[in-house]
């Protein structure tokens, strides 16, 4: 089975400019999430999908960041302007339905971002 | 506060030793509880759920105290291959969310 893919893997810009990730679930995974960690710390949640509605982006930064995930399937993360407290690995992570006890998350290799 | 906090690393141990890590967390209505190991530059991946009757698999062994709100994750016989970050992860209301700790790093040496 193929996993959780994420591209580009690394993107190096200057802050103010614009960066856009990409994310392609495990097929027949209903849910999405996107995660931002930054070294040192564990991933925190910006946003959450269940298929193409939005059930929790409490944490994401409205100003600067969107996602969307339009056909309930893959989906984009934007950042615009990248600030240098972007830099970061984003990590995309797909479960079959919210995960809670016996579901599990499965998480794309990230996308490392370095905002210069 | 952190919602989720780990002992701080990193750990550094011999092959065959045993170590234990340690987490608390502050919200009472958390629901479910895992281990989740990250190698270097890798993403992190489900390593057990975490019962309140506990739970081992193989070294592993995982306890909830909910009364407490602390979770532990022991290791025996360490190997070379668990050396990696060791993410304390609990999940609100069911509804998905994880929320993560900071992560305790263990060294494996020779």
């Amino acid at each position: 089975e193929a996993g959780v893919a994420q591209s580009p893997r690394y993107k190096i810009i200057e802050k103010r400019q614009s960066v856009a990730f990409w994310c392609n679930p495990i097929s027949g995974h209903a849910t999405l999430y996107w995660y931002q960690q930054i070294l040192g710390q564990g991933p925190k949640l910006l946003i959450q999908f269940q298929n193409n509605g939005v059930v929790d982006d409490s944490q994401l930064p409205k100003d600067r960041f969107s996602a969307e995930r339009l056909k309930g399937v893959d989906s984009t993360l934007k950042i615009q302007p990248a600030k240098l407290e972007d830099s970061a690995v984003y990590l995309c992570a797909s479960s079959l339905v919210p995960s809670g006890v016996g579901e599990t998350q499965y998480f794309g290799p990230g996308t490392r971002l370095l905002v210069l | 506060r952190k919602e989720v906090e780990q002992d701080p690393g990193p750990f550094n141990v011999p092959e065959g030793a045993t170590v234990a890590f340690n987490c608390t967390y502050s919200n009472s209505a958390s629901q479910s509880f895992f281990w989740y190991r990250q190698d270097c530059r890798k993403e992190p991946k489900l390593l057990m759920s975490v019962y309140s009757s506990g739970n081992e698999d193989g070294r592993f062994t995982a306890q909830l105290n909910r009364a407490s709100q602390y979770i532990s994750l022991l290791i025996r016989d360490s190997k070379l291959s668990d050396s990696a970050t060791y993410l304390c992860v609990v999940n609100r209301y069911g509804g998905g969310k994880l929320i993560f700790g900071q992560g305790t790093e263990l060294s494996v040496k020779p």
